[in-house]
């Protein structure tokens, strides 16, 4: 089955990048996706690349896609406060829509 | 517009008592229905999913159960609460197709 590993926190200062890293097993998959969970709330979807993209940008998230070495990133610019909480990186196994879920990104943002 | 709706938020519920967590989605039909877990804040345990009314898939086997009586409705429920059932419940839906889950709030379960 899909692999899916994230580093489990980052913390950066207000108005600085984050950058949150993601690695799968599975290179077929169609969509890669990244969801949010803001403390105690169900998650959000954050956005979608789809997989012959390399790069998909929507306002302040810019998501790099590498398919030869499996690695998808969200990087969030001029990070602000609001911007706290858990990112998740989350990859569907070849021939399913049914993604894998990494453990979650802990972002902490400081002023 | 699409919504879904699950309840309760919170429940505190002693060892061996029964469950029943409810999940409903308005505003689309026919769709793909999911429980996950997601223990101590982490990591996200598909539990079951659903593809149509009386479609049940267990991805996991453990102390609890799932039934879809109704094409938008999705019941999680056990018997038998155990302290390992502790966790933060989340229900989602997707079309079937690449365009991502929506989740519910979730539902805190504490079994003491």
């Amino acid at each position: 089955g899909e692999d899916v590993e994230q580093s489990l926190f980052l913390s950066v200062r207000e108005g600085d990048s984050s950058v949150i890293n993601c690695t799968y097993t599975d290179s077929s998959s169609t969509y890669l996706y990244w969801y949010k969970q803001e403390p105690g709330a169900g998650l959000q979807l954050l956005t979608y690349i789809f997989s012959n993209m390399d790069m998909k940008q929507d306002q302040r998230l810019t998501v790099l896609l590498n398919k030869k070495d499996k690695h998808l990133s969200l990087r969030i610019a001029d990070t602000q406060t609001g911007d706290s909480a858990i990112y998740f990186c989350a990859v569907p196994s070849g021939g399913s829509y049914i993604p894998t879920f990494g453990r979650g990104t802990s972002l902490i943002v400081h002023p | 517009s699409q919504t879904i709706h699950q309840w309760p938020a919170t429940l505190v519920q002693p060892v061996g008592s029964p469950l029943s967590l409810e999940c409903t989605v308005e505003g689309t039909s026919n769709p793909n229905l999911y429980w996950y877990r997601q223990a101590a804040g982490r990591g996200l345990q598909l539990l079951f999913y659903s593809v149509g009314i009386g479609q049940i898939s267990s991805e996991v086997p453990q102390n609890l159960s799932a039934s879809r009586p109704q094409d938008r409705q999705f019941i999680l429920s056990s018997k038998k609460l155990l302290l390992s059932d502790s966790g933060f419940y989340l229900c989602a839906w997707t079309t079937g197709t690449n365009y991502g889950y929506t989740f519910g709030s979730g539902t805190r379960l504490t079994v003491v």
